[in-house]
């Protein structure tokens, strides 16, 4: 089955810098990458996606890139903020379903 | 607005009492999953239905059962519920295809005494 690996599991950055998230996943079959953020006692929120046929996809400050001959994809938030602050989980589909990322709890310090 | 709804959004019940969860959509989409997350741990899925199939996860306890009688509707059972079943539930949905975007419900957190 698919395994899906996220690093790092904290991250703290300085309001304004950039911010990078790292997931590898194991079955070459995946071919959906969605990001969800999720805030304290609420629901994961989709923010960003990419699919196997594209190499790149940017939304404003947001940005996620696929290898998929490495089995990576990266999360980039560029120009941080503290609303930017929660934790993020990467994941990826196996059939029908989707095995998602540990997370990686992101602060962003005013 | 096309969503998902969960409820109750706050369930407390007692060691060893049955609880039912419930999750409705207006997506009409035909697979819909449910997910435990515990306090800072990824969402985990317990099972899912494709249409009518029920599709278990492996190490999914005998403790979770679920129910889907119509495309909208789907129910998690936990027959008997201990201390570490209490967790935030998460349903989602999603249409079968080659890029699946799954829309997830409010959740519902479940306490058990």
């Amino acid at each position: 089955g698919e395994n899906v690996e996220q690093h790092p599991s904290t991250l703290s950055v300085q309001e304004g810098d950039s911010a990078v998230i790292k997931c590898t996943y194991s079955d070459s079959a995946s071919n959906y990458f969605p990001w969800y953020k999720q805030e304290l006692g609420k629901r994961p929120q989709l923010i960003i996606d990419i699919r196997s046929n594209v190499g790149e996809k940017k939304d404003q400050r947001i940005a996620v890139t696929l290898n998929k001959t490495a089995k990576h994809f990266s999360l980039h938030i560029t120009e941080t903020q503290p609303e930017d602050s929660a934790v993020y989980f990467c994941a990826a589909n196996y059939g029908q379903n989707f095995v998602f990322g540990p997370g990686t709890r992101l602060s962003v310090l005013p | 607005d096309a969503m998902v709804i969960q409820n109750p959004r706050y369930q407390v019940t007692q060691f060893g009492k049955p609880v039912t969860l419930s999750c409705s959509q207006t997506l009409n989409h035909n697979v819909m999953y449910w997910y435990q997350q515990k306090s800072s741990q990824a969402p985990k899925l317990l099972f899912h239905y494709y249409d009518k199939d029920f599709n278990n996860e492996a190490d999914t306890p005998d403790n979770f059962q679920s129910r889907r009688p119509n495309t909208s509707f789907c129910f998690l059972d936990i027959r008997s519920p201990g201390l570490g079943d209490a967790a935030m539930y998460l349903c989602a949905t999603s249409n079968s295809g080659f890029y699946n975007e799954q829309f997830f419900g409010p959740g519902t957190r479940l306490t058990v005494l």
